[in-house]
């Protein structure tokens, strides 16, 4: 069965810290993706990835295609960026849209 | 415009009640999904439509019922249901890539409750 699989679960940090949050997955992919949900529902998409480093801000999300594994990384983290960080996937071999989700990590940051 | 917007944001319904969820958006993307999430858990894909035509069905239940009436709209109509599909319902839009590599975008959710 195709999986992804997320760690840590949980996440609590204070102020400032720097954040990692991986990603790994069990068969190819065409992309993955990091997401981002705040409390009430949104999700923003935050990154599309299909090889190497991507950077915007504070955030860093690379990938591994060989180890089959992903990070997104936080940067001087500030307690906006409390969340839900969900990686998804759409697998190689699959036609179509669908995406397969992990179970996301839920990121508390504290001042 | 990398909006795309749901109407209503939240929703009660009796059993016997039929109401529906609407999706727009007007970034010119031709594939519309719908996912259903309950609580601390991922979103789940219940429907995809491509260039209006009903793609995937994820063996959803007939008491939920999907219609694409344009490229923009996408709607999702609700009969009978019961007080297990009380949760987050969001539409998201995509332009298929034909490579897989195409970005979703989400809506802020419909938060249904069934009573």
């Amino acid at each position: 069965k195709n999986e992804v699989e997320q760690s840590p679960q949980n996440l609590t940090a204070q102020e400032g810290e720097f954040i990692t949050i991986n990603c790994s997955y069990s068969v190819g992919i065409s992309a993955l993706h990091w997401l981002q949900q705040h409390p009430g529902g949104g999700i923003v998409s935050l990154f599309m990835l299909s090889s190497g480093k991507k950077k915007h801000g504070r955030l860093i999300a690379t990938i591994n295609i060989q180890e089959k594994h992903s990070s997104l990384h936080i940067t001087a983290s500030h307690p906006r960026d409390s969340a839900v960080y969900i990686c998804a996937v759409r697998w190689r071999e699959t036609s179509g849209s669908r995406l397969t989700f992990g179970e996301g990590t839920q990121l508390t940051v504290n001042p | 415009d990398t909006e795309v917007t749901q109407t209503p944001k939240h929703l009660v319904m009796g059993m016997t009640n039929k109401k529906s969820l609407k999706c727009e958006q007007h970034m010119g993307h031709r594939a519309m999904y719908w996912y259903k999430q309950k609580a601390k858990k991922p979103p789940e894909l219940m429907f995809v439509y491509s260039y209006e035509k009903l793609s995937i069905n994820e063996s959803v239940p007939s008491r939920f019922s999907p219609e694409c009436p344009n490229s923009s709209l996408l709607n999702l109509h609700l009969h009978a249901l019961q007080p297990e599909d009380s949760a987050l319902y969001l539409c998201a839009s995509s332009q298929p890539s034909g490579r897989g590599t195409d970005t979703q975008y989400f809506g802020p959710g419909t938060r249904l409750t069934v009573l």
